[in-house]
């Protein structure tokens, strides 16, 4: 069954560091998402990504977070300038269509000191 | 602010009896609703679409919507030990370019042998 791959499972990185989550969605979908779940909350909506722009944000999603789908396959979430807040997990999902349901990736979790 | 709500429980039941799941929204032009699962530390995984009012079934799972009022609920049929999980209900607002979800804090359900 196709599915989502995202690397690095776990990133541990200090407060003020720039990191790059990594994910490659199913081939043949058209729509890219990332949501994180800090520890024991709601899985919350970062962005939505769909023909090479940024369809959607939340306000979580600030001028410290951005996404590039930098060839056909990789899509990418950076945060700059961590914090501990950030400590959280990051999914990365992908749909075929924008009426159906996702199938999300197996997370990285990132710690920040 | 439109929100999800579901008892986080925990839902505990016997094996083999029907656990039934609940989940409010707020959003009354709410069109497309989703059930996920989630193990610990893993992944939502999507187990139900439903976008219809009325009754929708999948195997031992059945999803039922009543728009009037903004409700939607998860029956799991001859519960099995391996169904013990946080179940997620996540609804796509109206009007919403990005195709994002917003999803309610889960429900952990229990299923004992």
């Amino acid at each position: 069954e196709p599915e989502v791959t995202q690397t690095p499972s776990h990133q541990v990185t200090q407060m003020g560091q720039e990191v790059i989550l990594r994910c490659v969605p199913i081939s043949n979908h058209l729509y890219f998402y990332w949501y994180r779940q800090i520890l024991g909350q709601k899985v919350e909506f970062l962005v939505s990504f769909y023909n090479n722009e940024i369809s959607e944000k939340s306000e979580i999603f600030d001028d410290q977070f951005s996404v590039e789908r930098p060839d056909g396959s990789n899509f990418t979430l950076k945060i700059r300038s961590t914090k501990l807040e950030d400590s959280a997990m990051y999914f990365c999902a992908s749909s075929e269509d924008g009426d159906g349901g996702y199938t999300f990736g197996s997370g990285t979790r990132l710690t920040v000191v | 602010q439109k929100e999800v709500e579901q008892n986080s429980g925990p839902l505990s039941v016997p094996e083999g009896a029907i656990a039934s799941l609940n989940c409010t929204y707020s959003d009354r032009g709410s069109q497309s609703f989703f059930w996920y699962r989630q193990y610990s530390g893993k992944s939502p995984e999507l187990i139900m679409s439903i976008y219809s009012n009325g009754d929708k079934e999948d195997g031992r799972f059945t999803a039922q919507l009543n728009k009037a009022s903004q409700y939607v609920s998860l029956l799991i049929r001859d519960s099995q030990p391996s169904d013990s999980a946080t179940y997620l209900c996540a609804v796509r607002p109206y009007n919403n370019a990005g195709n994002m979800l917003t999803f309610g804090g889960g429900t952990r359900l229990m299923v004992k042998p």
